[in-house]
């Protein structure tokens, strides 16, 4: 089975509001990843997360690790129209996994 | 600066035939990633290289599926022969370091097996 997965497994939301996604793993890791993929663009890095960091910023993005609880959580800030897409973490223990995926729908 | 390159976009074939995808990565990185991609599943990892070593192919279907990284560039992967659960996307990454790295993938190749 995968490493990680993501819940929920499907968000819709409306222009502006917040997303948040989270994952749970099963393993130790070295650093947690999240990915986008949308049909336009395919899969896209978005922010790294190590395992002795708890929190993270990037632009609209805040990531969260809580490695007791084995879980992160993705949360983007005044959504847009542009962030529909499909939304992974990985996760980088001994091998390399993906999870399940959070399929976010912004509405305009 | 020039992203991953995969060939061919689309294939169909029917089960029990063979077919080979190439995937030409990131000037300079020695990392290169296969993934196979179910529809409606996230990615998993076939097979890394790092420059033209195997590092993990604990996932890759060894009695069909095959992947080469002749002169630490680009690489193919193949199926020989193919099922109907071979069915997905396959989806080439490549990286740097391959150490806590950000991995760059290429648009992928859509295989249908009839």
């Amino acid at each position: 089975s995968q490493q990680g997965e993501e819940d929920p497994q499907a968000l819709s939301i409306q222009e502006g509001e917040n997303a948040t996604m989270n994952c749970s793993y099963k393993t130790s890791i070295n650093n947690l990843q999240w990915y986008r993929q949308n049909s336009g663009r395919g899969l896209v890095h978005l922010i790294l997360i190590r395992s002795n960091e708890r929190e993270k910023h990037s632009g609209r993005l805040r990531v969260t690790l809580d490695t007791s609880k084995k879980s992160s959580s993705l949360l983007i800030t005044a959504s847009r129209a542009a962030d529909t897409a499909s939304y992974f973490c990985a996760t980088d223990g001994n091998q390399f996994y993906f999870g399940t995926g959070t399929s976010l729908t912004v509405i305009p | 600066e020039a992203g991953v390159a995969q060939s061919p976009r689309y294939k169909i074939i029917e089960k029990r035939q063979s077919v080979a995808f190439w995937c030409n990565p990131i000037s300079g990185h020695a990392t290169l990633y296969w993934y196979q991609q179910i529809l409606g599943q996230g990615p998993k990892l076939l097979i890394q290289f790092q420059n033209n070593g195997v590092v993990d192919d604990s996932q890759l279907p060894k009695d069909r599926f095959s992947a080469e990284r002749l002169k630490g560039v680009d690489s193919t992967l193949k199926i020989q022969p193919a099922k109907l659960e071979d069915s997905a996307v396959y989806l080439c990454a490549s990286g740097t370091s391959g150490i806590q790295e950000t991995q760059y993938f290429g648009p992928g190749t859509r295989l249908l097996v009839l």
